[in-house]
């Protein structure tokens, strides 16, 4: 079984659009991440939720909104896409805002 | 945090041992050493962390000198799936809420038949 899942894994889409991508976690953790990696590899935080509270939100555009309907879930919505969001996204999960994070394995975001 | 400093490739003969370095001089009495890493294509990987000790698990050791100044990740017996980019990331391990990572340049290890 997959820790944490996301979908879709490829995404491409136009410039304009909104979007959003999906990430499950089976592990039982309370807390769930957010990551971009840009085309230099780059990994950066986006935001953290604990027990479905916004915890960290890093200097995001607000076209980017994470919501998180119960423990296990976060999704990210990013409404007018532009071509700098073309990145690939990681969602990740920890126990108690814990040292090991657990990954998913990315969605890779295009937009032409 | 404390910046980290990682040479950013190295080579590695398969079956051989893999010391991966890093430098974190301006490290902190409270801040923890920890290594991730990402094979291709792949999502980051938790591999081992530490405060002062050396540590060991099934996946690598990690060596920390005694002034904390820098570390060392061994991989014991390196096999190609071992080819990635390793992360050495120095944090404060808050049990509060900002328990985040942030991610450097990393090494790229890659490891030869």
């Amino acid at each position: 079984d997959t820790a944490v899942s996301q979908t879709p894994k490829y995404l491409v889409t136009q410039m304009g659009n909104d979007k959003s991508i999906k990430c499950e976690q089976n592990l039982g953790h309370d807390t769930m991440y957010w990551y971009k990696q840009d085309s230099k590899k780059f990994l950066k935080i986006m935001f953290s939720y604990n027990n479905k509270e916004l915890i960290i939100n890093e200097t995001v555009p607000n076209r980017f909104s994470p919501k998180s309907p119960d423990k296990a879930h976060l999704n990210l919505h990013i409404n007018s896409l532009e071509l700098g969001d073309s990145a690939v996204y990681f969602c990740a999960s920890s126990q108690d805002m814990g040292i090991q994070q657990y990954f998913g394995p990315g969605t890779r975001l295009t937009v032409t | 945090d404390a910046k980290t400093t990682q040479p950013p490739s190295m080579d590695c003969a398969e079956g051989r041992a893999a010391n991966l370095p890093c430098n974190h001089s301006t490290i902190s009495g409270n801040e923890y050493v920890y290594w991730y890493r990402q094979i291709h294509s792949q999502g980051p990987q938790y591999i081992i962390h530490g405060l002062k000790n050396n540590e060991t698990n099934e996946m690598a050791s990690l060596i920390i000198t005694e002034d904390r100044k820098s570390s060392t990740l061994i991989l014991p017996h390196a096999t190609l799936r071992d080819t990635a980019v390793y992360y050495c990331i120095v944090r404060v391990y808050r049990g509060g809420a900002t328990n985040k990572l942030i991610f450097g340049t990393g090494t790229l290890l890659a490891v030869q038949p």
